[in-house]
This record gives C-alpha cells, sequence and structure tokens, in this order.
C-alpha cells in the first residue's frame, strides 16, 4: 500500500470547520484514499473513502485532487467529541492496513 | 447490527505467561485482522485470517499466533510473554473481498508485569 504523508497535530475552533490534508503521493490505480478516526483509547472508526471523486457523507467530505497525489478531509462543525486522531490511509482492501502517525486533531471551545 | 466484539477488555499478565484474546467478527463477515497498538510503534498489523486460513501476516515473532474457527470468531494468542507486549490489541472485521472498510473492536488493553 501506498504510503502517506500527514501534519503531525492540528487545532481547530468548535464550530469551525476542519481540514485535514494528507499527502499520497504513490498511490496507484487501484487504491482508495480511506480515513479513520481514534478516540483516545478506542478501536479505529471509519469516517468516509473514496476513489476519484469528492464523496460526501454525515460525518465528513473528502476532497482528492484530480492527481489523486493528495486529499482533504473536511469536519464541516467541529465539535469537542470531533477530537481524536485521523488517519489517512490508502490501501485496496479491508483487511491489512497500514497505519502512519495520524494527525492529532484538537477541537478548543 | 452487533459490532465486533473483544474480550476479555483488560488483562493482566506476569512476564513468561501466555494469553489468548478472543473477537467476534460482525455476522457475515469472513475476514478478521488483528493489530497491536503501542506508544512507540503506533498501530501495526499483526495477521489477518479469512475463511479459518491465515492469508496475511506482519512482522511479528512466532511467539505471536492466531486461528479462526468455522464462525469466523478469532483467538490470538502470544506466548512467553515480555514486558514490552503491554499494548492494546485490537481487531478488525470485514468481508475482506474487495474494498470496503475495516470494523473495530474497542480492544483488549494487555498490561504484562
Amino acid at each position: 500500500d501506498a504510503k502517506t504523508t500527514q501534519p503531525p497535530s492540528m487545532d481547530c475552533a468548535e464550530g469551525r470547520a476542519a481540514n485535514l490534508p494528507c499527502n499520497h503521493s504513490t498511490i496507484s490505480g487501484n487504491e482508495y484514499v480511506y480515513w479513520y478516526r481514534q478516540i483516545h483509547s478506542q478501536g479505529p472508526q471509519y469516517i468516509i473513502h473514496g476513489l476519484k471523486n469528492n464523496e460526501t457523507n454525515e460525518m465528513a467530505s473528502l476532497i482528492i485532487t484530480e492527481d489523486r497525489k493528495s486529499s482533504t478531509l473536511i469536519l464541516p462543525h467541529a465539535t469537542l467529541r470531533d477530537t481524536a486522531v485521523y488517519y489517512c490511509i490508502v490501501h485496496s482492501n479491508d483487511y491489512k492496513l497500514s497505519f502512519g502517525a495520524g494527525t492529532t486533531v484538537t477541537v478548543r471551545a | 447490527k452487533a459490532g465486533v466484539t473483544q474480550t476479555p477488555r483488560y488483562l493482566i499478565k506476569t512476564r513468561g505467561q501466555q494469553v489468548t484474546l478472543s473477537c467476534s467478527p460482525i455476522s457475515g463477515h469472513r475476514s478478521v485482522s488483528w493489530y497491536q497498538q503501542t506508544p512507540g510503534q503506533g498501530l501495526q498489523f499483526l495477521f489477518e485470517y479469512f475463511s479459518e486460513t491465515q492469508r496475511n501476516k506482519g512482522n511479528f515473532p512466532g511467539r505471536f499466533s492466531g486461528r479462526q474457527f468455522s464462525n469466523s470468531r478469532s483467538e490470538m494468542n502470544v506466548s512467553t510473554l515480555e514486558l514490552g507486549d503491554s499494548a492494546l490489541y485490537l481487531c478488525a472485521s470485514g468481508p475482506g473481498q474487495g474494498n470496503t472498510e475495516a470494523f473495530f473492536g474497542q480492544g483488549t488493553r494487555l498490561t504484562v508485569v
């Protein structure tokens, strides 16, 4: 699976949008971009995934650049409960995920 | 639909002992993967079972082993425990046949003393 690069941490004000970047310059054609998050000491939780097109669900939006070498996860209205480590993972299956260090997002009141 | 269930949630063992952790996947899922999470190494893939066969394996010593039963439930075993085995052990389940999200359990927190 392709490697990803994320900033180690970022702060966000409650109620504002949080934009989390991810670089995946070596992504191959059959690999999807997935985002998971892990709230302290719990199991990772799936957020969203996409291949080429932008995606939106009830939790977040995913913007993937046209060359697919980077993406941005958008949390439209961050709440304190969104404080977590966010992982951007590129993979082509659901059973062998390579987690990096992720981005620690702290939402402040 | 019930989620992924891991038991026990917490465990304390002594160096040299062995331990068995259990994971019940989401109904219908045939793939179960195991991960170890430590502060220093982050989340690392241990192995994956699909239809009772180990299909993928990470870079861990042979003390770490697993199996999967016909009902897709999986166990992992760690023998001759070392202090460094203290970690959060997570399992994830999925259909195992393509691009879909993985569903994680809450993990088992193992402490080796």
